[in-house]
């Protein structure tokens, strides 16, 4: 099946300092990615859709400037957490839709990005 | 947007017994996915399966199987002779057909089987 990578797996910095996560998709492309955050024992929580070649939609209450969203490309979106503090500190999952005809409905999901801010 | 409702925040059961997940969603779309995702302890979500609205009939995979009752709008999943490595958090999720592909997930149920 199609393989959604994710890099880093776990990353710890310091408070204020920013963070960037890539997703990858291996085998297919993807005009659409989307970004999840999950806090402990808590379900999925959708941030913001990734569109290649243009601007990001956010879900409400998230804050844009804070999670740059950057899809350049039909295989890789990064997030960036500006600024990151200890509340950011969450487990990012994206997911991305094959741009093949027929198979818009099936999402891939990265293994996610665990983010520590202390 | 779609809504789900997984009420069984947590459930124990003994390995080998049966245990069935349960999920209600709600959604004004007339074409509609239904899924179920597993999510291990290692945070990794598995994709178990997707279901067509049109598509009423049960499913059996193994020791899954899945009822979808469409006129009570429900999705539920059986595990059959559970086992340890079933132990994860199981997401029922909506997806409607005519628009984005978001996920707007439930809260999950959390499965412990005990050996």
């Amino acid at each position: 099946g199609a393989v959604v990578s994710q890099h880093p797996s776990r990353v710890i910095c310091k408070s204020g300092t920013s963070v960037k996560i890539e997703c990858r998709s291996l085998d297919f492309q993807a005009t659409t990615m989307f970004w999840y955050r999950q806090f402990p024992k808590q379900s999925l929580m959708l941030m913001a859709t990734s569109n290649e070649g243009s601007k990001a939609t956010y879900e409400q209450g998230v804050e844009k400037d804070k999670f740059l969203i950057n899809h350049a490309s039909l295989t890789l979106s990064t997030l960036t957490v500006t600024s990151a503090h200890p509340e950011d500190s969450s487990f990012y999952i994206c997911s991305a839709n094959p741009q093949v005809a027929g198979a818009q409905e099936t999402q891939y999901f990265g293994p996610g990005t665990r983010l520590l801010v202390l | 947007a779609q809504k789900v409702t997984q009420a069984q925040t947590e459930i124990s059961v003994v390995e080998k017994e049966d245990v069935t997940l349960d999920c209600v969603y709600e959604t004004r779309d007339t074409t509609y996915y239904l899924f179920w995702y597993k999510q291990p302890p290692s945070g990794e979500l598995v994709f178990l399966i997707r279901r067509n609205s049109f598509d009423e009939q049960n499913e059996i995979s193994g020791r899954y199987s899945w009822n979808f009752q469409k006129s009570t709008s429900s999705f539920n999943f059986t595990i059959t002779a559970s086992q340890v490595v079933d132990s994860a958090v199981y997401f029922c999720a909506p997806l409607a057909g005519n628009t984005g592909n978001q996920f707007y997930f439930g809260t999950g149920t959390s499965l412990t089987v005990i050996p």
